[in-house]
């Protein structure tokens, strides 16, 4: 069965400060990986994706993350995190040909001054 | 606004009773979605319409629970007989699928929070 793990439920940062969360699925078909965000009182949005190609794909606001096959990893990265980037952030893995999203059950970044 | 809208965004309501939640999508989106998240989860996917037809129910979607996508356009979700364990956040979610390939990026509306006395 597909599923997804966070690893992290909560990650606490000193705004400037780099951050990393980490996600992991496991799948036995060809997946899409995605990142989405989810800002309090607003629904999730997009934050990143990757599809195919290059496995290091970059959102608007300076978030990253590399898609590793071999370690069905998709780890989302920012080397200088700010206090609007508080917000809870989901892992998510659909699969090629497939309809469904499967989420992991999210990691809150909080991001102190 | 072109995005994704849930109505009734808060509901709170007692024990055995009906509660409907609609959900506009992007107009131009043929696959509509219905997740629910509980605190400190993700979404967990409930059920999926292509266009007009419900193709996936998950085995969380009890008897008690129905969707319907009339004409492909907006969709409701009706719980019948609320129980405590039904409050929760229903997120509705559509996307665009062209020629069956499905690439999974979904748009969310804001949601719709149950809560059962």
């Amino acid at each position: 069965a597909q599923s997804v793990t966070q690893l992290d439920s909560q990650v606490p940062v000193f705004e400037e400060a780099p951050v990393e969360l980490r996600c992991n699925y496991s799948s036995s078909v060809s997946v899409y990986l995605f990142w989405y965000v989810q800002y309090p009182n607003q629904g999730l949005q997009l934050l990143l994706k990757y599809l195919s190609g290059s496995t290091l794909v970059e959102s608007i606001n300076g978030f990253e993350a590399e898609f590793n096959k071999s370690q069905t990893s998709f780890h989302l990265r920012k080397p200088s995190v700010h206090i609007s980037d508080t917000a809870e952030y989901f892992c998510a893995v659909s699969f090629t040909g497939g309809f469904k999203t499967i989420f992991g059950a999210g990691t809150r970044l909080f991001v102190k001054a | 606004d072109t995005g994704v809208s849930q109505d009734p965004r808060h509901k709170i309501t007692k024990r055995g009773q009906n509660v409907t939640f609609r959900c506009d999508p992007i107009s131009e989106h043929n696959r509509l979605y219905w997740y629910r998240q509980t605190l400190g989860q993700g979404p967990e996917f409930l059920t999926y319409f292509q266009n007009e037809a419900q193709l996936e129910k998950s085995r969380l979607l009890s008897d008690r629970f129905s969707a319907e996508r009339p004409k492909g356009s907006f969709s409701t979700l009706e719980i019948q007989r609320t129980e405590q364990g039904d409050s929760a956040m229903y997120l509705c979610a559509s996307s665009l699928a062209r020629g069956g390939m499905n690439t999974g990026e979904l748009f969310f509306g804001e949601g719709s929070r149950l809560t059962v006395l």
